[in-house]
């Protein structure tokens, strides 16, 4: 089985530019997950989704940053316009969901690093 | 804030040596989970522990679990140059109908061989 999928696998762009990072879940997963890494501030939800859905989006830094999942095999994570700080590594992570609410093991993508000039 | 905080930060053993690292987490949990991570790759899940768990064995892998002090190890036996990676715990809040995993800070791990 492919695993969760993440492109590009690395950006270089200026501020001010948009950038999109794109994510493919394991098939049958259905929820989806983003995280930030950075060496300051270690691994931060920034949103997920549940059968599409976006159940908590309080980890998304502002309103530069969106997030979709127009369907079961695809999403987005948008930032516009990018800043400096938003340079991380951008994980995507997908999970079968599980009955009576126990958060079981994540599976994660290889991440896309994203430098912001 | 974390809700889970690795210790040590970072940790170098000779191969063949055992390897302890500690977590520690502030909020009820539904389970607790640890995941490796290897340089410029992404995590990868090794074992969960449910908080009426106290200990689980997988491999070389030993997870200890104490819910009243929300403290939890992970201890790696007879470590090899290819366990070098940073580890996580990640915690599952009870209660709060959280779906997703709170990431602690990570132990750096340095098997020299």
């Amino acid at each position: 089985d492919a695993g969760v999928i993440q492109s590009p696998r690395h950006e270089v762009t200026e501020m001010g530019q948009e950038v999109t990072l794109r994510c493919k879940p394991i098939s049958g997963h259905n929820s989806l997950f983003w995280y930030r890494q950075t060496m300051m501030r270690g691994l931060e939800l920034l949103i997920y989704f549940n059968n599409n859905v976006p159940i908590d989006d309080s980890g998304m830094p502002e309103d530069r940053f969106s997030a979709k999942m127009p369907n079961a095999s695809f999403s987005t994570l948008k930032i516009q316009p990018s800043e400096p700080r938003d340079s991380a590594v951008y994980f995507c992570a997908s999970r079968h969901g599980l009955a009576g609410g126990n958060t079981g093991e994540l599976f994660f993508g290889e991440g896309s690093r994203l430098t912001v000039l | 804030s974390q809700q889970g905080e690795e210790d040590p930060q970072a940790l170098s053993i000779q191969e063949g040596e055992n390897a302890t690292m500690n977590c520690s987490y502030k909020t009820s949990i539904n389970n607790l989970q640890w995941y490796r991570q290897n340089s410029g790759r992404g995590l990868v899940h090794l074992i969960l522990i449910r908080s009426n768990e106290r200990e689980k064995h997988s491999g070389r892998l030993r997870v200890t679990l104490d819910t009243s002090k929300k403290s939890s190890s992970l201890l790696i036996t007879a470590s090899r140059a290819a366990d070098t990676a940073s580890y996580f715990c990640a915690t599952a809040s009870e209660g709060t109908g959280r779906r997703a995993l709170t990431f602690g800070s990570g132990t750096r791990l340095q098997v020299q061989p």
